[in-house]
């Protein structure tokens, strides 16, 4: 049982370019979801996802996309990175029904747009 | 959207030294978390109060929901170096709409611990 985990760990772009961050969970979670970190703020919500095949926008969405064809895996696009994407990104996931206190976030993927 | 204060937003102090932290909000919760972030890491819970006045101990740490619903505090008694990270609160807003979890977190209280 890894948990969550998520691919890279680190990834340099320049701007411009696109690349998908990896985010899976062996837990058969229906919840998932993308935050971002930036230095001194707490973590904010892209996306996430209730289940597999239904996603939704949370409070930071524009400049990526998810899709959620699994109830696995939760990949997180972005179609054209800008120095403002440059941030720490974590996974989330936990069981529909079941407390908060059992959600679990992936290790982070950092990620720096040049 | 909602809110969350949380104070300070960061603390110097010798090991062995009690450390407290609160967050505040203008709006109710119906629960509040607490993480610690290690370096390099992702968010790890600590606790998780689900009423209002709720007092909740893990170890040498204590968190309480406040009686308002829209304020908690952390506690950590004895600190040791391994104490030592960045700890964020978390709500869940009693109309939350947003997420998958509706979590609102605040910006964090970076702990350092003075040898």
């Amino acid at each position: 049982n890894a948990g969550v985990t998520q691919t890279p760990k680190f990834q340099v772009l320049k701007t411009g370019q696109s690349m998908t961050l990896q985010c899976a969970q062996d837990m058969n979670h229906e919840y998932m979801s993308w935050y971002r970190q930036d230095p001194g703020m707490g973590l904010r919500l892209i996306h996430y996802s209730v289940g597999a095949g239904i996603t939704d926008q949370g409070e930071v969405p524009n400049g990526y996309n998810v899709s959620r064809s699994t109830t696995e895996d939760f990949p997180l696009r972005l179609l054209s990175a800008a120095p403002s994407q440059t941030s720490v990104y974590f996974c989330a996931s936990r069981q529909r029904g079941l407390a908060l206190n059992t959600q679990y976030f992936g290790p982070g993927t950092r990620l720096t747009v040049l | 959207g909602q809110q969350l204060n949380q104070s300070p937003q960061s603390m110097f102090i010798q090991e062995g030294e009690d450390v407290s932290m609160n967050c505040t909000s203008s709006s109710i919760f119906n629960t509040w978390l607490w993480y610690k972030q290690d370096p390099g890491e992702g968010p790890v819970l600590l606790i998780a109060l689900y009423k209002a006045g709720e007092l909740t101990s893990n170890g040498r740490l204590t968190a309480q929901f406040g009686i308002t619903r829209k304020d908690s505090f952390l506690n950590i008694s004895a600190s040791i170096p391994s104490d030592v990270g960045i700890y964020f609160c978390a709500g869940q807003g009693a109309f939350s709409g947003g997420g998958a979890d509706g979590l609102t977190f605040g910006k964090g209280t970076h702990l350092i611990i003075q040898p």
